[in-house]
């Protein structure tokens, strides 16, 4: 049972136009979201987070949004660029400070489109 | 740069053969995860460390221990591999939590025949 589910394998765009990922979730006692982005044969790097304080969280090109309610985030890439192209993993966890799991969806290949 | 690495980076084995997985950081960070990616499935934890000889299971732990002698390395092995273990396996370090963000090895591209 997927705590944390990416319904879309996969997702091109073109470049200069705005790519969303989804993620819903549904563990209501999850607080603390998390995008990592992994390019082929490299490990995951963090990207960006949102508390569930928040609704939204803005890192330049990057943009994250919770609806709490609906149990569901989404990524916004805005302009897309080539170097987007990559795998894109949501995750979640209770506690920002736990070292405890941290649940991570089954991913989005987004492919941006020169 | 990161300041984890992972070793080795690919290894072929044979079924029923023990395997180790090393995970290495120059960072001092306390927790160490190893995660495992499968198609479909994304990233599953397989055992944590909170500090130095402490771990715990993750949620597909089953043929894996894991060992932490000192702060730098973790040790993943499995036990006696099998087909279902054939995987891309990804260290994590983290200073304070999950929340704030992992940092990832390159991982070991494990194939089991």
């Amino acid at each position: 049972d997927q705590q944390v589910k990416q319904n879309s394998p996969s997702l091109s765009v073109q470049e200069g136009r705005i790519s969303i990922l989804n993620c819903d979730y549904t563990n209501s006692m999850f607080d603390y979201f998390l995008w990592y982005k992994k390019y082929p044969a490299e490990g995951p790097t963090f990207l960006i987070s949102i508390s569930s304080i928040k609704d939204k969280n803005e890192d330049g090109r990057f943009t994250v949004f919770l609806n709490k309610s609906a149990k569901h985030l989404s990524l916004h890439i805005v302009p897309s660029q080539p170097g987007d192209s990559a795998v894109y993993f949501c995750a979640a966890t209770k506690m920002k400070t736990s070292y405890d799991k941290v649940i991570f969806g089954p991913g989005t290949s987004l492919s941006v489109i020169p | 740069d990161a300041g984890i690495t992972q070793s080795p980076r690919h290894k072929v084995t044979e079924t029923g053969t023990p395997v180790t997985l090393r995970c290495h950081q120059t960072e001092n960070h306390r927790y160490m995860y190893w995660y495992r990616q499968d198609p479909g499935h994304g990233l599953r934890l397989i055992h944590y460390s909170y500090g130095v000889k402490d771990t715990d299971k993750g949620e597909v732990s089953d043929g894996y221990s894991v060992s932490r002698s000192k702060t730098e390395d973790f040790l993943l092995t499995l036990e006696s591999a099998t087909s279902s273990q054939t995987s891309v396996y990804f260290c994590a370090i983290s200073p304070v939590g999950g929340g704030y963000g992992y940092t990832f090895g390159s991982g070991t591209r494990l194939t089991v025949v």
